[in-house]
Parts: structure tokens; C-alpha cells; sequence
């Protein structure tokens, strides 16, 4: 089992619809969960953190954490053609003090 | 506007040649990471640094691949001998420790024939 899961997609939602992108973890004493953004070619572009259960929001973003389950969330309310991209969820897992990668979920907002 | 940068940008070597990669942080951050991104493989962490000390290099194929931190502003990877399966796009990022948010730079592709 891979330390950090996500559904590679690839997620397709018009244009002004709600994304729903998820990642679940495997250590339970993970601390900092991030949500990254990838267009194609370039580096990955920092979104999200979140540390604590619940809600986070940002403008159109919204992270969601639940530790009990978990599971890390990321919505995109009225989403954008420009928010096509590779969206990556990130965990610190405290054994060992590493940092994780999900292999990332594709996402194509259609005009 | 601060934000790392890396040189090169793009590399293209032959099969047994030295690469070396750099990175300059942003200024204040005391934390350097070095990944690998390819598409079988996704984001690897590599190694990682804090206040120049090398904190974890499991990521790291130790035989070729070494990374060093000079100073505050200059992070290096070098592969040597690199071989074709080195090929893939590097990245540098910079942050406040491992369970902070990390900024990433933009990237060194390299390409080994």
C-alpha cells in the first residue's frame, strides 16, 4: 500500500461545476496534508495546507480533513477552464519525518 | 518576488557523464529539498536539508547521485556516472521544515542517451 493514494482520473466537470479531488493515507500519525497544482511542464504550485480536522477554505478552494478516515479532500467551487491541470495531494508522515507525494489526479475543465 | 530558481534548465548528456544540478533557495528558508518526477514513478523525494545539514537522503541512489549544501543560498545534485534511467525532471524546493509548506522551483530536465 502506497503511503499516499489518489484516483489518477481523469476527472472531467463543466465549466462552473463544483471538483471534488481526494487522497487517502496511510499513517495515522501524518501531521500537514497539502494540496499542490501541476500544469503540464511546469512545477508543482502550492494550493492548500491544512493541519487540523475539518474546513479550510480559500476563495474557490476547500480542504477537507478527516484523520479518523483518513482522508484529505480539495473542492473547487465554479470551476475554470484554467484549472485544468494535475492537482497532487502531499503528506508529511511524522514516522521517520518523510514527505509523500499521490501519484496525482488529472483534472479537465470543460468550457 | 522571491522564489527558487535552478540552473540548468534543461540538460542533455551522454551515458557516463558527470550532471550537476543547483539550486538557489529562497532567502530565508532553512529547508532544501530535491526530487525526481517522472511518469512511471511520479514525485520522488530524494533528500532533504535543514540549515545546510543533510537530514535524509533514503530517497537517493547512493552509488551515483550525491547532494550538498555549500551555503545558505546554493543547493547541489550531482549524478555521476549518469545512465539513461536518470532521466526525468528534477526539482528543487524550499520551505520551514518537512511538515510546512514547500515552494518548488522550476524544474531541471534531463535527458541521458
Amino acid at each position: 500500500q502506497k503511503e499516499v493514494e489518489q484516483n489518477s482520473g481523469p476527472l472531467s466537470v463543466p465549466e462552473g461545476a463544483i471538483a471534488s479531488l481526494n487522497c487517502t493515507y496511510s499513517d495515522r500519525v501524518s501531521q500537514s496534508f497539502f494540496w499542490y497544482r501541476q500544469y503540464s511542464g511546469k512545477s508543482p504550485e502550492l494550493i492548500m495546507s491544512i493541519y487540523s480536522n475539518g474546513d479550510k477554505e480559500d476563495g474557490r478552494f476547500t480542504a477537507q480533513l478527516n484523520k479518523a478516515s483518513q482522508y484529505v479532500s480539495l473542492l473547487i467551487r465554479d470551476s475554470q477552464p484554467s484549472d485544468s491541470a494535475t492537482y497532487l495531494c502531499a503528506v508529511n508522515i511524522e514516522t521517520g519525518n518523510q514527505f509523500y507525494f499521490g501519484t496525482g489526479t488529472s483534472l479537465t475543465v470543460i468550457p | 518576488d522571491a522564489r527558487v530558481t535552478q540552473t540548468p534548465r534543461h540538460k542533455v548528456t551522454e551515458m557516463g557523464q558527470e550532471v550537476t544540478m543547483r539550486c538557489q533557495p529562497i532567502l530565508g528558508h532553512n529547508t532544501v529539498f530535491w526530487y525526481r518526477q517522472t511518469m512511471m514513478q511520479g514525485l520522488e523525494l530524494l533528500a532533504y536539508f535543514r540549515n545546510r545539514a543533510p537530514l535524509d537522503d533514503s530517497g537517493m541512489p547512493k552509488d551515483r547521485f550525491s547532494a550538498e549544501m555549500p551555503d545558505a543560498t546554493l543547493a547541489t545534485l550531482k549524478i555521476q556516472p549518469s545512465e539513461p534511467r536518470d532521466s526525468a525532471v528534477y526539482f528543487c524546493a524550499s520551505g520551514f521544515g518537512v511538515g510546512y509548506e514547500q515552494y518548488f522551483g522550476p524544474g531541471t530536465r534531463l535527458t541521458v542517451t
